[in-house]
């Protein structure tokens, strides 16, 4: 499979804050890398989707205003949530998918805990 | 509408049966489907792909069938032991091509001694 590592862990910001969560692909070069939000109890919901060197391509109902996701290099997808409401805590995962012939698998990221106050 | 249901919420078991989760969808037509399993506060990890003309898969303890006449798939886990308590979740790559994933709510499995 492929390892993926999420940074930070967990953050607790101020409401009206911007925060950055980063997603790294350790051994594996992603061209797409998927952002998900997972409310607690629910199942994940994908946000968007990251393409290295141009623009994600946005879920219907996800502002891209507000969730911006900057995949810079082929390891490294960023999201920031910007001007951050108590509504947008969540547990925010990243994932790249590789193809095994027989079909793609997601390896997921640990995840990202993001409480705003 | 589209829709993914996995058969109940929360299962428990006893240690040494064999648990059955249920996975049903609705308005898709995926060229396969996947099981992942979530412990709390991680991100889900991959378990097993199935593709539509594959009527069984098996890994070690792990069996998933897959009706794609009945739009079901069912996930069985043998000899359980409380190690496999756990969310499971379901997962329908409705693009077919590794771009898009929808997965069901999950169902949280109590595995006891």
């Amino acid at each position: 499979g492929a390892v993926v590592s999420q940074h930070p862990s967990w953050v607790i910001c101020k409401s009206g804050t911007s925060v950055k969560i980063e997603c790294r692909s350790l051994d594996f070069q992603a061209t797409t890398m998927f952002w998900y939000r997972q409310f607690p109890k629910q199942s994940l919901m994908l946000m968007a989707t990251s393409n290295e060197g141009s623009k994600a391509t946005y879920e219907q109902g996800v502002e891209k205003d507000k969730f911006l996701i900057n995949h810079a290099s082929l390891t490294l997808s960023t999201l920031t949530v910007t001007s951050a409401h108590p509504e947008d805590s969540s547990f925010y995962i990243c994932s790249v998918s590789l193809t095994r012939g027989a079909g793609y698998e997601q390896y997921f990221g640990p995840g990202t805990r993001l409480t705003v106050t | 509408s589209q829709k993914i249901e996995q058969n109940s919420e929360a299962l428990n078991i006893q240690e040494g049966k064999t648990a059955t989760l249920t996975c049903n969808y609705t308005n898709y037509s995926p060229a396969y489907l996947q099981w992942y399993r979530q412990d709390p506060g991680r991100g889900p990890v991959f378990l097993l792909l199935i593709r539509e003309n594959e009527k069984e898969k098996r890994k070690e303890r792990l069996k998933v069938t897959f009706d794609t006449t009945l739009k079901q798939s069912l996930f069985h886990i043998t000899a359980s032991q409380p190690a496999d308590s756990a969310t499971y979740l379901c997962a329908l790559d409705v693009y077919n091509y590794g771009q898009n994933f929808v997965f069901g709510p999950g169902t949280r499995l109590s595995v006891l001694p």
